[in-house]
């Protein structure tokens, strides 16, 4: 079975710092999407990474793919309170189903 | 990207009643997929919804507990049936879009007491 682990669960930051999170499997994937989950919502789709060690820049968002694609960071700089939420990574297993992380809950204070 | 839209938003349910949700899609689509979300959890996928032919339901999930209709190639419902508390949940519809993505539809919020 696939899994796919994210960490830190939990990230209450002030607005204007950096955070990283992190999304990690011992399953090698065709592709992997960060989606943003705001409350009440369906989660809506940042990013897909499909090469492996692959870069993507969103703004003040920046999306790395492993090498190895079992893996993937997403960077925010200069962390605003629109960017609350459930940050979620979802990776592809060949076309044959998604497995989604746990998620991470960030909050940004003002 | 596809447009989704899904009927309820939300709503509060009485124990051993059923509740049937709606997704509709702004596009002819070949798979749709329905997922649960309880509360403060990611995402668990329930089943696949093909048009002309049956669900496939992921381990844990069963039919008669989650019938599944896919009619046409724009238009998925789900029903809850026999609910109980433990089923509150979001429910959320999806579909897949150009380079190996998902588009989920804004989610129906159910409540049973």
């Amino acid at each position: 079975t696939q899994l796919l682990e994210q960490s830190p669960q939990f990230l209450s930051i002030q607005e204007g710092e950096n955070l990283t999170v992190y999304c990690n499997s011992s399953s090698v994937f065709s592709s992997l999407q960060w989606y943003r989950q705001e409350p009440g919502e369906g989660p809506v789709l940042l990013v897909t990474v499909v090469t492996g060690g692959e870069v993507k820049k969103l703004k003040r968002l920046t999306f790395q793919f492993g090498d190895a694609r079992k893996d993937s960071s997403l960077h925010i700089t200069a962390a605003q309170p629109g960017d609350t939420g459930l940050y979620l990574c979802a990776g592809d297993n060949y076309g044959q189903n998604f497995v989604f992380g746990p998620g991470t809950r960030l909050s940004v204070l003002p | 990207s596809a447009v989704i839209s899904q009927k309820p938003s939300r709503d509060i349910c009485q124990r051993g009643t059923s509740l049937t949700i709606q997704c509709q899609v702004d596009s002819q689509v070949t798979m749709m997929f329905w997922y649960r979300q309880q509360p403060g959890q990611s995402l668990t996928l329930i089943a696949t919804a093909n048009q002309g032919s049956e669900a496939t339901y992921e381990s844990g999930f069963v039919i008669d507990k989650f019938p599944i209709s896919r009619p046409n190639l724009t238009f998925s419902t789900l029903t809850v049936s026999n609910m109980s508390p433990e089923d509150s949940s979001i429910y959320l519809c999806s579909v897949s879009g150009t380079s190996e993505t998902q588009y989920f539809g804004p989610g129906t919020r159910l409540l049973v007491l």
